[in-house]
Protein backbone atom coordinates (compact mmCIF):
# COMPACT_ATOMS: atom_id res chain seq x y z
CA UNK A 1 0.00 0.00 0.00
CA UNK A 2 1.63 3.18 -1.01
CA UNK A 3 -0.78 5.45 1.30
CA UNK A 4 -2.40 7.29 -1.77
CA UNK A 5 -5.96 6.71 -2.67
CA UNK A 6 -8.36 6.96 -5.55
CA UNK A 7 -11.93 6.90 -5.85
CA UNK A 8 -14.27 5.33 -7.45
CA UNK A 9 -11.66 2.02 -8.23
CA UNK A 10 -13.86 1.39 -11.58
CA UNK A 11 -16.31 4.05 -13.32
CA UNK A 12 -18.20 2.68 -16.32
CA UNK A 13 -20.49 5.31 -18.61
CA UNK A 14 -21.72 6.74 -21.79
CA UNK A 15 -19.66 8.54 -24.32
CA UNK A 16 -20.46 12.37 -23.99
CA UNK A 17 -20.65 12.42 -20.56
CA UNK A 18 -18.37 14.04 -17.54
CA UNK A 19 -17.18 11.80 -14.66
CA UNK A 20 -14.51 13.21 -11.52
CA UNK A 21 -12.02 10.91 -10.20
CA UNK A 22 -10.31 11.40 -7.33
CA UNK A 23 -6.81 11.40 -5.46
CA UNK A 24 -5.75 11.41 -1.78
CA UNK A 25 -1.97 11.99 -1.67
CA UNK A 26 0.13 10.30 1.14
CA UNK A 27 0.22 12.20 4.41
CA UNK A 28 2.88 15.25 4.31
CA UNK A 29 3.08 14.41 0.43
CA UNK A 30 2.26 18.19 -1.59
CA UNK A 31 2.39 16.99 -5.25
CA UNK A 32 -0.23 15.38 -6.96
CA UNK A 33 0.55 14.17 -10.43
CA UNK A 34 -2.21 11.92 -12.67
CA UNK A 35 -1.14 9.58 -15.56
CA UNK A 36 -3.05 7.78 -18.45
CA UNK A 37 -2.75 4.42 -18.50
CA UNK A 38 -3.56 3.01 -21.96
CA UNK A 39 -3.07 -0.17 -24.74
CA UNK A 40 -2.30 2.08 -27.51
CA UNK A 41 -0.54 5.22 -25.85
CA UNK A 42 1.37 3.39 -22.59
CA UNK A 43 1.51 5.62 -19.53
CA UNK A 44 1.47 9.58 -20.14
CA UNK A 45 1.77 11.99 -17.37
CA UNK A 46 -1.13 14.45 -17.86
CA UNK A 47 -0.60 16.99 -15.09
CA UNK A 48 0.87 18.21 -11.88
CA UNK A 49 -0.09 20.14 -8.92
CA UNK A 50 1.74 21.13 -6.02
CA UNK A 51 0.39 22.96 -3.10
CA UNK A 52 -3.08 23.49 -4.98
CA UNK A 53 -0.88 25.15 -8.43
CA UNK A 54 -0.61 24.01 -11.26
CA UNK A 55 2.83 23.38 -11.89
CA UNK A 56 3.55 21.03 -15.32
CA UNK A 57 0.63 19.70 -18.07
CA UNK A 58 1.76 17.17 -20.50
CA UNK A 59 -0.38 15.23 -23.17
CA UNK A 60 -3.90 16.53 -21.28
CA UNK A 61 -6.78 16.63 -23.44
CA UNK A 62 -8.47 20.12 -23.45
CA UNK A 63 -11.80 18.42 -22.25
CA UNK A 64 -9.65 16.95 -18.79
CA UNK A 65 -8.96 19.53 -16.24
CA UNK A 66 -7.81 18.63 -12.76
CA UNK A 67 -7.46 20.74 -9.71
CA UNK A 68 -5.58 20.79 -5.97
CA UNK A 69 -7.59 21.53 -3.24
CA UNK A 70 -6.67 23.15 0.26
CA UNK A 71 -6.56 19.81 1.62
CA UNK A 72 -4.12 18.42 -0.94
CA UNK A 73 -6.89 16.23 -2.56
CA UNK A 74 -6.63 16.30 -5.93
CA UNK A 75 -9.57 15.74 -8.37
CA UNK A 76 -9.51 15.10 -12.16
CA UNK A 77 -12.49 15.94 -14.28
CA UNK A 78 -13.10 14.18 -17.98
CA UNK A 79 -15.85 15.49 -19.72
CA UNK A 80 -17.60 14.83 -23.38
CA UNK A 81 -15.71 11.41 -23.09
CA UNK A 82 -15.01 9.49 -26.12
CA UNK A 83 -14.61 5.75 -26.13
CA UNK A 84 -10.74 6.17 -26.90
CA UNK A 85 -10.71 7.76 -22.91
CA UNK A 86 -11.86 4.39 -21.70
CA UNK A 87 -8.15 3.69 -19.79
CA UNK A 88 -6.38 3.58 -15.92
CA UNK A 89 -6.01 6.49 -14.58
CA UNK A 90 -3.41 7.03 -11.95
CA UNK A 91 -2.40 9.64 -9.46
CA UNK A 92 0.73 9.60 -7.91
CA UNK A 93 2.19 11.56 -4.71
CA UNK A 94 5.67 12.98 -4.40
CA UNK A 95 6.79 15.19 -1.15
CA UNK A 96 8.63 18.10 -3.05
CA UNK A 97 7.31 20.56 -6.04
CA UNK A 98 9.57 19.09 -8.50
CA UNK A 99 9.07 15.84 -10.92
CA UNK A 100 12.66 14.84 -9.72
CA UNK A 101 11.20 13.53 -6.06
CA UNK A 102 10.31 9.91 -5.92
CA UNK A 103 6.62 9.55 -6.80
CA UNK A 104 4.19 7.06 -5.01
CA UNK A 105 1.11 5.68 -7.33
CA UNK A 106 -2.40 5.15 -6.21
CA UNK A 107 -4.20 2.22 -7.21
CA UNK A 108 -5.77 3.43 -10.28
CA UNK A 109 -9.41 4.16 -11.79
CA UNK A 110 -10.46 1.73 -14.48
CA UNK A 111 -12.54 3.96 -16.93
CA UNK A 112 -14.74 2.19 -19.43
CA UNK A 113 -16.62 4.52 -21.26
CA UNK A 114 -19.60 2.38 -23.91
CA UNK B 1 12.73 16.08 -24.82
CA UNK B 2 13.59 13.36 -23.72
CA UNK B 3 12.09 9.31 -24.26
CA UNK B 4 12.84 5.79 -22.81
CA UNK B 5 13.26 2.57 -25.02
CA UNK B 6 12.68 -0.97 -23.66
CA UNK B 7 13.23 -3.26 -26.58
CA UNK B 8 11.77 -6.09 -24.98
CA UNK B 9 7.76 -6.19 -24.58
CA UNK B 10 7.57 -9.59 -23.84
CA UNK B 11 9.81 -11.57 -21.93
CA UNK B 12 9.22 -15.48 -20.98
CA UNK B 13 10.97 -17.30 -18.26
CA UNK B 14 11.39 -20.57 -16.46
CA UNK B 15 11.92 -20.09 -12.18
CA UNK B 16 15.27 -20.22 -11.66
CA UNK B 17 16.39 -18.21 -14.69
CA UNK B 18 18.28 -15.00 -15.10
CA UNK B 19 16.76 -11.82 -15.95
CA UNK B 20 17.58 -8.97 -18.34
CA UNK B 21 15.45 -6.10 -18.90
CA UNK B 22 16.77 -3.51 -21.09
CA UNK B 23 15.94 0.11 -20.85
CA UNK B 24 17.61 3.20 -22.80
CA UNK B 25 16.94 6.74 -22.51
CA UNK B 26 17.73 9.73 -25.07
CA UNK B 27 18.93 13.04 -22.75
CA UNK B 28 22.30 14.94 -23.12
CA UNK B 29 22.07 15.51 -19.22
CA UNK B 30 21.57 15.04 -15.36
CA UNK B 31 18.72 12.53 -15.17
CA UNK B 32 17.02 10.41 -12.35
CA UNK B 33 16.38 6.61 -13.18
CA UNK B 34 13.35 4.57 -11.97
CA UNK B 35 12.55 0.71 -11.97
CA UNK B 36 8.11 0.55 -11.45
CA UNK B 37 6.51 -2.83 -11.45
CA UNK B 38 3.33 -3.34 -12.26
CA UNK B 39 1.98 -6.69 -10.35
CA UNK B 40 -1.45 -7.86 -11.96
CA UNK B 41 -4.26 -6.16 -10.82
CA UNK B 42 -1.91 -3.17 -8.79
CA UNK B 43 -0.71 -0.16 -8.92
CA UNK B 44 2.81 0.95 -9.71
CA UNK B 45 5.43 0.00 -7.31
CA UNK B 46 8.81 1.23 -6.84
CA UNK B 47 11.71 -1.24 -7.70
CA UNK B 48 14.51 0.69 -7.32
CA UNK B 49 15.83 4.79 -8.30
CA UNK B 50 19.17 6.23 -8.95
CA UNK B 51 19.78 9.51 -8.59
CA UNK B 52 23.53 9.97 -8.26
CA UNK B 53 26.68 7.72 -6.63
CA UNK B 54 26.92 4.26 -7.24
CA UNK B 55 25.84 2.78 -10.83
CA UNK B 56 25.25 -0.32 -9.52
CA UNK B 57 21.68 -0.16 -7.50
CA UNK B 58 20.14 -2.22 -5.57
CA UNK B 59 16.39 -2.53 -5.11
CA UNK B 60 13.65 -4.48 -3.48
CA UNK B 61 13.05 -7.98 -4.06
CA UNK B 62 16.42 -8.92 -5.02
CA UNK B 63 16.47 -6.89 -8.10
CA UNK B 64 19.14 -4.88 -9.12
CA UNK B 65 19.82 -2.43 -11.78
CA UNK B 66 23.23 -0.74 -13.51
CA UNK B 67 23.28 2.61 -15.00
CA UNK B 68 25.86 3.06 -17.96
CA UNK B 69 25.98 7.08 -18.89
CA UNK B 70 28.09 6.18 -21.91
CA UNK B 71 24.94 3.86 -23.36
CA UNK B 72 22.34 5.88 -21.99
CA UNK B 73 21.23 2.59 -20.39
CA UNK B 74 19.71 1.13 -16.79
CA UNK B 75 18.97 -2.33 -17.57
CA UNK B 76 16.76 -4.18 -14.84
CA UNK B 77 18.32 -7.70 -13.55
CA UNK B 78 17.74 -10.72 -11.37
CA UNK B 79 19.56 -13.42 -10.58
CA UNK B 80 16.94 -16.32 -10.06
CA UNK B 81 13.33 -15.09 -10.83
CA UNK B 82 10.54 -16.63 -9.20
CA UNK B 83 6.72 -17.51 -10.28
CA UNK B 84 5.60 -14.05 -8.21
CA UNK B 85 7.84 -11.76 -10.56
CA UNK B 86 5.44 -12.37 -13.20
CA UNK B 87 4.48 -8.58 -13.42
CA UNK B 88 4.59 -5.69 -16.01
CA UNK B 89 8.18 -3.61 -15.77
CA UNK B 90 8.25 -0.16 -16.18
CA UNK B 91 11.79 2.49 -16.70
CA UNK B 92 10.96 5.62 -16.19
CA UNK B 93 13.36 8.95 -16.66
CA UNK B 94 13.45 12.41 -15.69
CA UNK B 95 15.76 15.29 -15.50
CA UNK B 96 15.53 18.75 -13.62
CA UNK B 97 12.39 20.73 -15.13
CA UNK B 98 11.13 17.87 -16.84
CA UNK B 99 8.31 15.63 -16.02
CA UNK B 100 8.60 11.51 -15.40
CA UNK B 101 8.55 9.84 -18.99
CA UNK B 102 8.18 5.93 -18.68
CA UNK B 103 8.91 3.39 -21.35
CA UNK B 104 6.85 1.00 -22.92
CA UNK B 105 6.77 -1.65 -20.23
CA UNK B 106 8.05 -5.01 -20.47
CA UNK B 107 5.49 -7.50 -19.64
CA UNK B 108 7.59 -10.53 -17.75
CA UNK B 109 5.53 -14.25 -17.54
CA UNK B 110 7.73 -16.64 -15.20
CA UNK B 111 6.53 -20.26 -15.86
CA UNK B 112 6.78 -22.26 -12.91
Amino acid sequence: DSGVTQTPKHLITATGQRVTLRCSPRSGDLSVYWYQQSLDQGLQFLIHYYNGEERAKGNILERFSAQQFPDLHSELNLSSLELGDSALYFCASSDGPTSTDTQYFGPGTRLTVL
Amino acid sequence: AQSVSQHNHHVILSEAASLELGCNYSYGGTVNLFWYVQYPGQHLQLLLKYFSGDPLVKGIKGFEAEFIKSKFSFNLRKPSVQWSDTAEYFCAVNAPGNMLTFGGGTRLMVKP
